[in-house]
């Protein structure tokens, strides 16, 4: 079956500008998980949706970023006044919700995000 | 809080030999623990987890870990290694409690094998 999709794949925007990147997870997954990637680093968590709620908000890294997930499918992860710090690939992952400590997270190819 | 290490950036191993690839971890409480695999310009594609049970582990193409409680590692192997396993290795742990902690990740260890 589809797996997790992101658009864009490459996102290049000017500092200061606002960013959407959209998040398609697997049918059926409720769990939905945001990481940012940076050069040479694992993942970092940010926020995670549990249907249409933020579960847990607590490694957005400050008041610029901000995510939704209206109808518990689509997320999008929303950047304002974007910073040169804030490049990086932003990793998007889904799961089933059975158990969420221990179900398997499947991530997305990525949004890779350049901020000149 | 958790961590997860993988203290090698770089593993080199000939082909056909078998790999390891180092893990280690810390946290309050029982681990779950798993491991990822991060080809070029493709996102993480899972390979195993260990949640409970027989502290070996096996995942996919061939892959396999060994939960070790006392030196709080978990190392993944393989028997024999193919030059399409060269690619980008995340270990990562999450603790075990009644809500949702996040999926903390090791900084990559770089799988290179060599024909």
């Amino acid at each position: 079956g589809a797996g997790v999709s992101q658009t864009p794949s490459n996102k290049v925007t000017e500092k200061g500008k606002y960013v959407e990147l959209r998040c398609d997870p697997i049918s059926g997954h409720t769990a939905l998980y945001w990481y940012r990637q940076s050069l040479g680093q694992g993942p970092e968590f940010l926020i995670y949706f549990q249907g249409t709620g933020a579960a847990d908000d607590s490694g957005l890294p400050n008041d610029r970023f901000f995510a939704v997930r209206p109808e518990g499918s689509v997320s999008t992860l929303k950047i304002q006044r974007t910073e040169r710090g804030d490049s990086a690939v932003y990793l998007c992952a889904s799961s089933s919700y059975g158990r969420p400590t221990t179900d398997t997270q499947y991530f997305g190819p990525g949004t890779r995000l350049t901020v000149l | 809080a958790q961590s997860v290490a993988q203290p090698e950036d770089q593993v080199n191993v000939a082909e056909g030999n078998p790999l390891t690839v180092k893990c280690t971890y810390s946290v309050s409480g029982n681990p779950y623990l798993f491991w990822y695999v991060q080809y070029p310009n493709r996102g993480l594609q899972f390979l195993l987890k260990y949640i409970t049970g027989d502290n070996l582990v096996k995942g996919s193409y061939g892959f396999e870990a060994e939960f070790n409680k006392s030196q709080t590692s978990f190392h993944l192997k393989k028997p024999s290694a193919l030059v399409s396993d060269s690619a980008l290795y995340f270990c990562a742990v999450r603790v075990d409690n009644s809500g949702n902690t996040p999926l903390v990740f090791g900084k990559g260890t770089r799988l290179s094998v060599i024909a």
